[in-house]
């Protein structure tokens, strides 16, 4: 079964501050992608990055990098020089390549971003 | 606006009432899932939809709720006889037909069963 897990339920930092969330995985799977949401208080999940599980190179996009590490089946999102824009819930989420219900997500329980002025 | 469409987005209802909520996924999209969401909690998988076909369900799918997707365009999902426990953020989303891209979500309809 596979499992997600994100331990920081909340962070709070001032703006411009970086910030990093932590995201640990589990599947049996050797082939799966891993993908970061962002859910502000409107409610709509916005995908922001994904990942699958054979490059482990780290990229950055504009503030947002991530750091994928097979060995210690985790993938860290952080977010550079934050916004109060930023404040957000953050999840993390995985689904197997292979299988048949398409992308269906194991989503993690979430971090609380907030980013204060 | 193309994106994925829910309806309503907030439902008040009495315990004991049927309440049918509306999806309406991206036009090219093949794929829709729905989702349930608690508060302070991660989505997790209710069912999913490969055009009008229902390919999985989750154990979290009581015999009360049921989904269709006729003709492969909207979806409707359905709770029978409401109960508290189903309070809850029903999320709505959609994907293209490759396994490798990432699934676009509706705004939601938040249910509060009273």
């Amino acid at each position: 079964a596979q499992k997600v897990t994100q331990a920081q339920t909340e962070i709070s930092v001032v703006e411009k501050e970086d910030v990093t969330l932590d995201c640990v995985y589990e599947t049996r799977d050797t082939t799966y992608y891993l993908f970061w949401y962002k859910q502000p208080p409107s409610g709509e999940l916005v995908f922001l990055i994904r990942r699958n599980s054979f490059d482990e190179q780290n990229e950055i996009s504009g503030r947002y990098s991530w750091n994928f590490q097979k060995s210690t089946s985790s993938f860290n999102f952080t977010i550079t020089a934050s916004q109060v824009v930023d404040s957000a819930v953050y999840f993390c989420a995985l689904s197997e390549a292979l299988r048949a219900a398409g992308n269906k997500l194991t989503f993690g329980g979430g971090t609380r971003v907030l980013v204060k002025p | 606006d193309t994106g994925v469409s829910q309806d309503p987005r907030h439902k008040i209802t009495k315990r004991g009432q049927n309440v049918t909520f509306r999806c309406d996924p991206i036009s090219e999209h093949n794929r829709l899932y729905w989702y349930r969401q608690t508060l302070g909690q991660g989505p997790e998988f209710l069912t999913y939809f490969q055009n009008e076909a229902q390919l999985e369900k989750s154990r979290l799918l009581s015999d009360r709720f049921s989904a269709e997707r006729p003709k492969g365009s909207f979806s409707t999902l359905e709770i029978q006889r409401t109960e508290q426990g189903d309070s809850a953020m029903y999320l709505c989303a959609s994907s293209s037909g490759t396994s490798d891209t990432e699934a676009f979500f509706g705004q939601g309809t938040r249910l509060t069963v009273v």
